[in-house]
């Protein structure tokens, strides 16, 4: 059972406008964290934001925030006054434990093009 | 600087022959972890570890090995017994070796395997 889902495989969006990218999760685990990870073209895995589970407020990180919506187990992206430099392929995870360990599972990924 | 190093950056595979892929990290990470990345689709893990001489299979470990002798250096071996071996492949570690431990993964800049 996928236990990330990212419904949006592309996205566009204006220059300095807002986007909001979903993100859906599925766990029976009341620990659990939330992450959203931009891959521009060149390939490499960047960390933009993370939500706890047991957070109270929504994670901020500069012009990311996070709507997190615990009870319909939502965590969407947002970015706000969208700039050139946000095309990229943005991947939503989760933490998962398992056996002792401590594992990410990501979803299959939104490709955001922001247009001028 | 601080960081993870990938290499190499391309890598070209005859058939029938192992390659190993190179991540070296200089953040005093504890747990590191490879990932498959397929065109247009999300991460999936292959191998990781927690501390060093340590280490766990992921969801696709068929055709690979690892070792984890030092903290800093996990190699990746892409075995002939991966029959399709052609992906961008990502090394990754993170702070920390709890189950419930919330630090983002730090990502390599990838390496890119094709079969000749």
């Amino acid at each position: 059972a996928q236990k990330i889902t990212q419904t949006q495989p592309g996205m566009f969006v204006q220059e300095k406008e807002a986007v909001t990218l979903d993100c859906t999760y599925d766990t029976s685990d009341p620990s659990y964290g939330l992450f959203w990870y931009k891959q521009p073209s060149s390939g490499e895995m960047i960390f933009l934001i993370y939500q706890g589970s047991y957070d109270q407020q929504n994670a901020t990180e500069g012009r990311y925030s996070l709507n997190f919506q615990k009870a319909r187990k939502s965590a969407n992206l947002v970015i706000s006054a969208s700039q050139l430099g946000d095309s990229a392929m943005y991947f939503c995870a989760m933490r998962e434990r398992s056996g002792g360990y401590n594992k990410l599972i990501f979803g299959a990924g939104t490709r955001l093009a922001v247009h001028p | 600087d601080g960081g993870i190093t990938q290499s190499p950056k391309y890598l070209f595979r005859k058939e029938g022959q192992n390659v190993t892929l190179s991540c070296e990290q200089n953040l005093n990470h504890d747990a590191m972890y490879w990932y498959r990345q397929d065109p247009g689709q999300g991460l999936r893990l292959i191998y990781y570890s927690q501390i060093v001489n340590d280490f766990q299979k992921g969801d696709i470990a068929e055709g690979y090995s690892v070792s984890r002798e030092k903290k800093e250096s996990f190699p990746l071996t892409v075995t002939s017994a991966q029959k399709n071996p052609t992906a961008f492949y990502l090394c990754a570690s993170r702070t920390g070796t709890g189950a419930s431990s919330n630090q983002p993964q730090h990502f390599g800049d990838g390496t890119r395997l094709s079969i000749l």
